[in-house]
């Protein structure tokens, strides 16, 4: 079956370091991959869409500057959050699907505490 | 305004209990996925179904995608239910998935 690991689950890091976390797509290609935050108390924003063979595309209110993603092959992903402050904790998705159309699967999340 | 729209926005049920959930979305949806949230935030995908009724186990999901609206339907519930709910639709422009609020559900043993 398809799966996407995601690590670390949980981080905590002090108010202006950075951290970063990665994604592994497993029994498939993951063609493309989409990075969310949930922050408390709110949905899913959608951070930046990863398209094999395409640019990697951030949604308004988040750049690559602050949120700089990686896809290097169809089975990884990893996306650092620079500076962090106490606007960006929440919990941070991958999801991976392996073609349009098709489902997305996601990863369990990583959990980011800032102080 | 919301793209998707998810009610109820929280449901306490009787173990036993069937519930539906409404998802209703504006714009027209090429794919739509129901994902559970458990508490501890990780996200399963329960159902893909941009159209038509699906079922898998207890869950019934119905989509009438001309009047851009999905239900899950949840029957004989467990206290193993509990949790958040979230509606997903994909556009076709953009290749990307945007989620509903959620509907928070607790079923009481």
């Amino acid at each position: 079956g398809a799966l996407v690991y995601q690590y670390p689950r949980r981080t905590i890091c002090k108010s202006g370091t950075s951290m970063r976390m990665e994604c592994q797509a497993v029994g498939f290609q993951a063609t493309s991959v989409a990075w969310y935050r949930q922050s408390p108390q709110k949905t899913f924003e959608l951070i930046a869409l990863s398209t094999v063979n395409s640019a990697i595309k951030y949604e308004q209110n988040f750049t690559q500057e602050k949120f700089p993603i990686s896809h290097p092959n169809l089975s990884f992903s990893s996306m650092t959050v620079l500076n962090a402050y106490l606007e960006d904790r929440g919990l941070y998705l991958c999801g991976a699907r392996r073609a349009p159309n098709s489902d997305y699967t996601f990863g369990s999340g990583t959990r980011l505490l800032v102080i | 305004g919301q793209q998707v729209q998810q009610s109820p926005a929280s449901l306490v049920l009787q173990e036993g209990e069937n519930a539906e959930l409404q998802c209703n979305f504006s714009s027209t949806a090429t794919q739509l996925q129901w994902f559970y949230q458990s508490p501890g935030g990780s996200l399963v995908s329960l159902l893909s179904n941009p159209s038509g009724t699906k079922h898998t186990g207890r869950l019934t999901s119905t989509t009438v995608t001309k009047e851009r609206r999905s239900s899950l339907h949840i029957s004989s519930s467990q206290t193993t239910d509990s949790g958040t709910y979230l509606c997903a639709i994909d556009r076709g422009a953009g290749n990307k998935l945007t989620f509903g609020i959620g509907t928070r559900v607790l079923v009481r043993p």
